[in-house]
């Protein structure tokens, strides 16, 4: 079936380092890729999404790309800042759904960035 | 604005209690959900709704029920709580019939059954 992995954490940087996040997949056909935020205390938000292969998603200097050769989804920043500390989580929409598109969800990757 | 709300922040009930728990979203949309959110497991699919009075099970469906009779508001139920139902629900919502589209989600409820 379909699954996604993400690198484990707790992953903790200090302020200005570059950050990867490593998410892999498993799926049939042409799914749908995502990246969720989720911080403290509050529910999870959309920080980017890409639908389609070699689209590249971004948001607030956030990027991914989607590489269907590897099946990955790595998310990068290149300058962290202790705002950033939250959980994300990386998705995929199940086409196999017809209604509703199910998301699949890694297990989150929690960032805590250092001042 | 977009807006998804949840009855609670905070429940704490005893085993076997009967367990309501709420979602409303002003957006009109037409497909919800209830996730629960454990460390670890990420989040799972407890179930999801397409449309008034339309139900469908995730992939985490046992010791759950849902209702959604009006558009903006879907509820789960736990019918008997147990404490492997201790774990924080998160409800979303998603317009349209495409799996692209942005879900959008409430702060959750985190649940202890004790």
């Amino acid at each position: 079936g379909n699954s996604v992995t993400q690198m484990e954490g707790p992953v903790t940087l200090s302020e200005e380092a570059f950050l990867t996040i490593n998410c892999t997949y498993t799926a049939t056909g042409y799914p749908s890729l995502f990246w969720y935020v989720q911080y403290p205390g509050e529910g999870l938000q959309l920080l980017l999404k890409a639908t389609k292969a070699d689209d590249k998603g971004s948001n607030k200097g956030f990027e991914a790309t989607y590489r269907k050769e590897t099946t990955s989804f790595h998310l990068e920043k290149g300058s962290v800042q202790v705002s950033d500390s939250a959980v994300y989580f990386c998705a995929l929409s199940d086409l196999s759904y017809n209604q509703g598109g199910k998301l699949i969800f890694g297990q989150g990757t929690e960032l805590s960035v250092k001042p | 604005d977009v807006k998804v709300t949840q009855s609670s922040r905070y429940l704490v009930k005893r085993t076997g209690e009967k367990v309501f728990l709420e979602c409303v979203q002003d957006m009109d949309h037409e497909n919800m959900f209830w996730y629960r959110q454990d460390p670890g497991l990420g989040l799972r699919l407890i179930y999801f709704s397409y449309d008034v009075k339309m139900k469908e099970k995730g992939d985490i469906p046992e010791g759950y029920s849902v209702s959604r009779e009006k558009k903006e508001r879907f509820s789960l139920i736990l019918e008997s709580a147990s404490t492997n139902q201790t774990s924080m629900y998160l409800c979303a919502s998603r317009g349209g019939g495409k799996a692209t589209d942005t879900q959008y989600f409430g702060p959750g409820t985190r649940l202890t059954v004790l």
